[in-house]
């Protein structure tokens, strides 16, 4: 079954510490991966992919196919961070939809 | 720079309305997508288009029907709204295919409520 997994609702940090959210991905095949974010008030928009192995704002993800995860890192979180983080999986097939992770809720406090 | 509309931010109807929400999107992509989102469960598919009036299921279709008869609109319908279909509903659109062009751009949702 595919399926992706982010095992924090929320993650509350302070400003200043590293962050890493969590995600774990259960797929047959070769999956390209994503983190998509939500700002307050503003639409969900692409972070990062993996294929592009760039850092985007800070924050960088590394997929691991041994462990199945592609957890998302910052090593130092700022206010602004604050958000809801989305991990998702893209189906190889010609529907190319993605299969979404519950979230996690970035909290960073001053 | 992609621009995907949908016609309402905020919707409130009665159990057993049918309710219309539209979706609009100006790079003349060929796939469009309708999700809902609703906290502890992330984005769940309802459907999704590969081009003008071709529709597939997502993972809940039930309770919803769409259409595509335009490439650029994508309707959503629900033909007799109940109270569990109270949620955030979010329209996207993509090109075709993997790799960098591998992204989907999201509208800003509409929040439907069914009182």
């Amino acid at each position: 079954a595919q399926r992706v997994t982010q095992p924090e609702k929320l993650l509350s940090v302070f400003k200043g510490a590293p962050v890493e959210l969590k995600c774990n991905y259960s797929y047959s095949g070769s999956p390209e991966l994503f983190w998509y974010v939500q700002y307050s008030r503003q639409r969900l928009q692409l972070l990062l992919r993996h294929i592009s192995r760039e850092s985007i704002k800070g924050f960088t993800a590394d997929l691991n196919k041994g462990e199945t995860s592609f957890h998302l890192k910052k090593p130092f979180a700022q206010e602004e961070d604050s958000a809801m983080y989305y991990c998702a999986l893209s189906a190889m097939d010609s529907s190319y939809k993605l299969i979404f992770g519950s979230g996690t809720r970035l909290l960073v406090r001053p | 720079d992609v621009k995907v509309t949908q016609s309402s931010r905020y919707l409130v109807k009665r159990t057993g309305e049918k309710v219309f929400l539209e979706c609009v999107q100006d790079m003349d992509h060929e796939n469009m997508f309708w999700y809902r989102q609703d906290p502890g469960l992330g984005l769940r598919l309802i459907y999704f288009s590969y081009d003008v009036k071709m529709k597939e299921k997502g993972d809940i279709p039930e309770g919803y029907s769409v259409s595509r008869e335009k490439k650029e609109r994508f309707s959503l319908i629900l033909e007799s709204a109940s109270t569990n279909q109270t949620s955030m509903y979010l329209c996207a659109s993509k090109v075709p295919g993997t790799g960098v062009v591998n992204e989907q751009f999201f509208g800003p949702g509409t929040r439907l409520t069914v009182l």
